[in-house]
């Protein structure tokens, strides 16, 4: 079956590391997603991996796969006010076109 | 490149009402799947074209429904609206699916009164 929990909420303190974590249950091949969702806003793709990989960096964004415990998370390095947001981990067997979303988790930076 | 347009922004209508939304896709992308996000039931899935035919279908009633023009401008329908029709819609577009990853627009905010 599908389903890609979060935990609700993280505050983090400007400059610090955010480590925001999700877990999913899909077992075959499949595409993982972080999104970010700014108020008012649609999803900005921040970055994906796929399921055969273990780590992906882009710039101040690491993602970290542990496929046999399905742990997905994603650190941002010295995080900015800018930073506070939703973000949204994603799921997709490969070729399927359908994206399982996790609950979202509430990104807060603390000055 | 412009990303992916949908429109209106905005939209409040009555219940029993029916209401249409469009959405652009990125130029070149032929996938279209459209979302609806609401604060009690998250982000769910409600349905995909691929050069005009549906591929996917999420678990919803069949008042929502959708279709994909030639050009891939896509447009979901909604009729007989319900108060818990009040969501945030939104449109993704790819053009190879996961490894290219999903595009969204601003969404559709839709309020029934």
């Amino acid at each position: 079956g599908e389903d890609v929990e979060q935990s609700l909420f993280l505050s983090v303190r400007e400059g610090d590391s955010s480590v925001i974590n999700c877990t999913y249950t899909d077992s075959s091949s499949t595409y993982l997603y972080w999104y970010k969702q700014e108020p008012g806003a649609g999803l900005q793709l921040l970055t994906y991996i796929f399921s055969n990989m273990d780590m992906k960096q882009d710039q101040r964004l690491t993602v970290l796969l542990n496929k046999k415990d399905k742990h997905l998370s994603l650190r941002i390095a010295d995080t900015q006010t800018g930073d506070s947001a939703i973000y949204f981990c994603a799921e997709t067997p490969f070729g399927n076109e359908k994206l399982t979303f996790g609950t979202g988790t509430r990104l807060t930076i603390i000055p | 490149k412009a990303g992916v347009t949908q429109t209106p922004r905005y939209l409040i209508k009555t219940r029993g009402q029916q209401v249409t939304l469009s959405c652009s896709p990125i130029s070149g992308h032929r996938s279209v799947s459209w979302y609806q996000q609401t604060p009690g039931q998250g982000l769910q899935f409600l349905f995909e074209y691929f050069s005009e035919t549906q591929r996917n279908k999420g678990n919803f009633p069949g008042r929502f429904s959708g279709r994909q023009f030639s050009n891939s401008r896509s447009e979901m329908n909604v009729s007989t609206l319900e108060l818990g029709d009040s969501a945030l819609y939104l449109c993704a577009s790819s053009l190879q699916g996961g490894a290219g990853g999903y595009t969204f627009g601003s969404g559709t905010r839709l309020t029934v009164v």
